[in-house]
């Protein structure tokens, strides 16, 4: 089975910018994996905030962002707010069997 | 809006079962693929499986661990997706989660122990 890494952990500064990455053991990370990102807080139920790479919902804030950087998929958060501190998980699609990275516990201090 | 809500979850011991339920509400269920995934405490979240539409062939796929063990299943006339557990283990032991891939129910604890 493939394996989905993120970086463990990321410190970013109130209204800083930071990105989040996310590789497959397997190869560049394409288009074609479907690439999703979702949030949780703790307690809580995941949410997704980023799908395909770089779509967002509704309930998206506009400061999150999502592409593809040097074989990677990216998250990119700009200006980043207090309630952003949370966990963020990358899941890719192999085959249409999912994939999880193990998760970036983000700090906004 | 959408949503959904598992429920089901309880103590079961080693080599037992147990059937957890997710209703869905406020979109078209039967297009919809459905998802289960998990995260044991503490830990990552975990993909369990999925059941696509009828339409497009209602088949199932398993993750590793759980196959041969689990059944995902749906009910389109009851808006109500399904995980049948058998043969459980410690390491099944997590907060179970239904999905759509955009929307998530809030989950369903299962814990296998003696």
């Amino acid at each position: 089975q493939a394996v989905v890494t993120q970086e463990p952990s990321l410190t970013v500064s109130p209204g800083g910018t930071v990105t989040l990455t996310c590789g497959s053991s397997t190869g560049a990370v394409t288009s074609g994996h479907y690439p999703y990102w979702l949030q949780q807080k703790p307690g809580q139920a995941p949410r997704t905030l980023i799908y395909e790479t770089s779509n967002k919902h509704s309930w998206t804030p506009a400061r999150f962002s999502g592409s593809l950087l040097g074989g990677k998929v990216a998250l990119t958060l700009s200006g980043a707010q207090p309630e952003d501190e949370a966990e963020y998980y990358c899941l890719l699609s192999y085959s249409g069997a999912w994939v999880f990275g193990g998760g970036t516990k983000l700090t906004v201090l | 809006e959408a949503q959904l809500a598992e429920s089901g979850g309880g103590l079961v011991k080693p080599g037992g079962s147990l059937r957890l339920s997710c209703a869905a509400s406020g979109f078209t269920f039967s297009y919809a693929w459905m998802s289960w995934v998990r995260q044991a405490p503490g830990k990552g979240l975990e993909w369990v499986g999925r059941i696509k539409s009828k339409t497009d062939g209602g088949t199932t796929d398993y993750a590793a661990p759980v196959k041969g063990r689990f059944t995902i299943s749906r009910d389109d006339s009851k808006n109500t997706l399904f995980l049948q557990m058998n043969s459980l283990k410690t390491e099944d032991t997590a907060v179970y989660y239904c999905t759509t891939d955009q929307v998530w129910g809030q989950g369903t604890l299962v814990t296998v122990s003696s």
